[in-house]
């Protein structure tokens, strides 16, 4: 079993503040780092797929990072606004399955 | 987007009892589909992986007569809880791969209560 960890666990931001999360994963058997948006008492949504060293992606206010050499990714969420409040995951994909970690749970207070 | 329905989306149970959830694709063939458990403030955690027309594999620690997976066709997985124990109560959810891709799309999950 991968240990995959998130921090923080829980964040507070004021609308408008930009902030980031992390993700940190084993670097061994990896594939490709996957984050998801998790909305309460919805289906968790693809955010990112991220794969080479290096990858940057973007969508819109949010984007992310990804070092597969020091096995971390760092998810940005530029300008938060009310409607980003939710569960972000990240899972580490290897050999066929996801390893997830346990999420950040993110309130932006307007 | 591809979208996955998962039913029933809650579920109290006597102890004792089975429990059966559904995973459905509902506008993509899925290959494979995962099962996921979720404790409170813990991460998802697989369970097995079912792929159509051949038996799940299941993770180490997951009995697989306690947790019967049938993927009986591409669009459907089903998971059954079998006599069912207070500490099974979780939030299970599964998630649906479409062809060759590693894209999972998620179902909203079941919450089980065992009683």
């Amino acid at each position: 079993i991968l240990n995959v960890e998130q921090s923080p666990q829980s964040l507070h931001v004021q609308e408008g503040d930009s902030t980031n999360f992390t993700c940190s994963f084993p670097s061994s058997n990896f594939y490709a780092l996957h984050w998801y948006r998790w909305e309460t008492a919805k289906s968790p949504e693809a955010l990112f797929v991220m794969t080479l060293n290096g990858d940057e992606k973007k969508k819109g206010r949010i984007s992310a990072t990804l070092n597969t050499k020091e096995g971390y990714s760092y998810l940005y969420i530029k300008g938060s606004q009310p409607e980003d409040s939710a569960t972000y995951l990240c899972a580490s994909e290897g050999s066929g399955k996801f390893y997830f970690g346990s999420g950040t749970k993110l309130n932006v207070k307007p | 987007g591809a979208v996955v329905s998962q039913h029933p989306s809650r579920v109290i149970c006597k102890s004792g009892t089975s429990v059966k959830i559904e995973c459905r694709s509902l506008d993509f063939q899925a290959t494979t589909m995962f099962w996921y458990r979720q404790f409170p403030k813990q991460s998802l955690m697989l369970m097995a992986t079912s792929n159509e027309g051949s038996k799940a594999t299941y993770e180490q620690g997951v009995e697989k007569d306690k947790f019967l997976i049938n993927h009986a066709s591409l669009t459907l997985s089903t998971l059954t809880v079998t006599s069912a124990h207070p500490e099974d109560s979780s939030f299970y959810i599964c998630s649906a791969v479409a062809g060759r891709g590693n894209e999972q799309f998620f179902g909203p999950g079941t919450r089980l209560t065992v009683l």
